[in-house]
């Protein structure tokens, strides 16, 4: 169990849809990413937040939104979903911001049918 | 541009056998490398990691890194592979950007055990 908790486990919904994803990072964990994994892409950042910050953007889609709150959980919102958004989308915490160790949720398979 | 290639995509060892995972990098900097292990359903477990110094690195259930920077590889190994040890291995490197550091993760490797 890395500390990192993800729900809801699994989501099922239609294409056009939107969705939220929540993540709970390590307790004393500043950072969280985003990470999408598809069977074609492979392990795609998304996004990272330090804090409440944006702090890094990767192949992140403009229909794909996400924040950070005060108590640093975060949320990822996908809207407009297509078939191809369907994924294993994983939550990863650190402690800092600098090459630290990052430790993952256990995800949240999203099927857009 | 920042990559990481695991060139085999699947690797099928007997139980007991040793085993070495390739990882190259592309990077022109110190990289910061890891290796991940993801069992199926499960998130990503880190396996090990080098920042600096020895390049020989220990991770966790009996696994081993080296880095060899004039070969830019970071290749996995273990002496003895346990048939619990399938699984998908990603290596990765935390490549510096806009103050902060992400990490870009190889395609992955799936390792079947044979009993």
């Amino acid at each position: 169990d890395s500390g990192v908790t993800q729900t809801p486990k699994h989501l099922i919904t239609a294409t056009g849809q939107r969705v939220t994803l929540r993540c709970s990072p390590r307790s004393g964990d500043l950072s969280v990413y985003w990470y999408q994994q598809s069977l074609d892409q492979g392990l795609q950042f998304l996004i990272q937040y330090y804090n409440g910050e944006e702090r890094a953007k990767g192949n992140i889609l403009e229909r794909f939104s996400a924040q950070q709150f005060p108590d640093l959980h975060s949320e990822l919102n996908l809207s407009s979903l297509e078939l191809g958004d369907s994924a294993l989308y994983f939550c990863a915490s650190s402690r800092g911001d600098g090459a630290d160790t990052q430790y993952f949720g256990p995800g949240t398979r999203l099927t857009v049918l | 541009a920042q990559s990481v290639t695991q060139p085999d995509i699947h690797i099928t060892v007997s139980e007991g056998a040793s085993l070495e995972l390739r990882c190259n990098y592309s990077y022109g900097a110190t990289p910061y490398l890891f290796w991940y292990v993801q069992s199926p359903g499960q998130g990503l477990q880190l396996l090990l990691k080098y920042f600096s110094g020895d390049t020989l690195v220990q991770g966790i259930k009996g696994f081993e890194a080296e880095f060899k920077r004039s070969q830019s590889s970071f290749n996995l190994r273990k002496p003895s592979v346990h048939w619990s040890d399938a699984a998908e291995y990603f290596c990765a490197v935390a490549v510096a950007t806009s103050g902060t550091y992400k990490y870009i993760f190889g395609t992955g490797t799936r390792l079947k055990v044979l009993a």
